[in-house]
């Protein structure tokens, strides 16, 4: 079974820029996750989907991030413009439920701010 | 608003010997409790859950014990092998079956010497 696919795996940008990133769910999941993990701390959730609706995104900093899943597939997260407080491993997960099944995280993508 | 606090930031044990990984939490709705594992470049593994009607729940190596009068919970790793040497993330949901987020903590550092 194919796992959490995300890219890039590494991104660097200068301030003010705007950066995309792209998540593939394992198949069958209808649930979809990014989490924001800032250096030294755990992973924060930013935004959730149950097939291609938001189920919470109470966490987005919504003047500067976005989300969609159209299809209720793929995903992308972009943030515009960026601030050099996202520097931040970005993390996708998808699982085939909510609450309590598990999550399965991709390997992230690394973001440098400048 | 730290509602999921992992103390002890790292944790050196001999290979071996018995690993306790210590986690405290704030919040009296989290029901479902899930402890994470996280090697280097890559993303979050799941490793054990117990939910709030159960005390103790054991996988192998690992048992997790939760103490709900303390709002406290460890992972137990016996015997510590030094493939174990990772970060471990408990995690904490407000609901097993709703579509809950779930709330890190900060992540301990084990390090397993041969």
């Amino acid at each position: 079974e194919a796992g959490v696919a995300q890219s890039p795996r590494y991104k660097i940008i200068e301030k003010r820029q705007s950066v995309a990133f792209w998540c593939n769910p394992i198949s069958g999941h209808a649930t979809l996750y990014w989490y924001q993990q800032i250096l030294g701390q755990g992973p924060k959730l930013l935004i959730q989907f149950q097939n291609n609706g938001v189920v919470d995104d109470s966490q987005l900093p919504k003047d500067r991030f976005s989300a969609e899943r159209l299809k209720g597939v793929d995903s992308t997260l972009k943030i515009q413009p960026a601030k050099l407080e996202d520097s931040a491993v970005y993390l996708c997960a998808s699982s085939f439920g909510t609450g309590g099944f598990e999550q399965f995280f991709g390997p992230g993508t690394r973001l440098t701010v400048l | 608003d730290q509602q999921v606090k992992q103390n002890s930031p790292s944790l050196s044990v001999q290979e071996g010997r018995i690993s306790i990984l210590n986690c405290d939490y704030t919040n009296s709705m989290f029901d479902y409790f899930l402890w994470y594992k996280k090697y280097p470049a890559e993303g979050p593994t799941f490793l054990i859950s117990i939910s709030s009607i159960k005390d103790k729940n054991e996988d192998g190596r690992f048992t997790v014990f939760l103490n709900k009068s303390a709002k406290h919970l460890s992972l137990h790793i016996v015997p510590s092998q030094p493939g174990d040497s990772a970060v471990y993330f408990c995690a904490a949901s407000a609901g097993e079956t709703s579509g809950s987020r779930l709330t890190f903590g900060e992540g301990t550092q084990l390090t397993v010497n041969p």
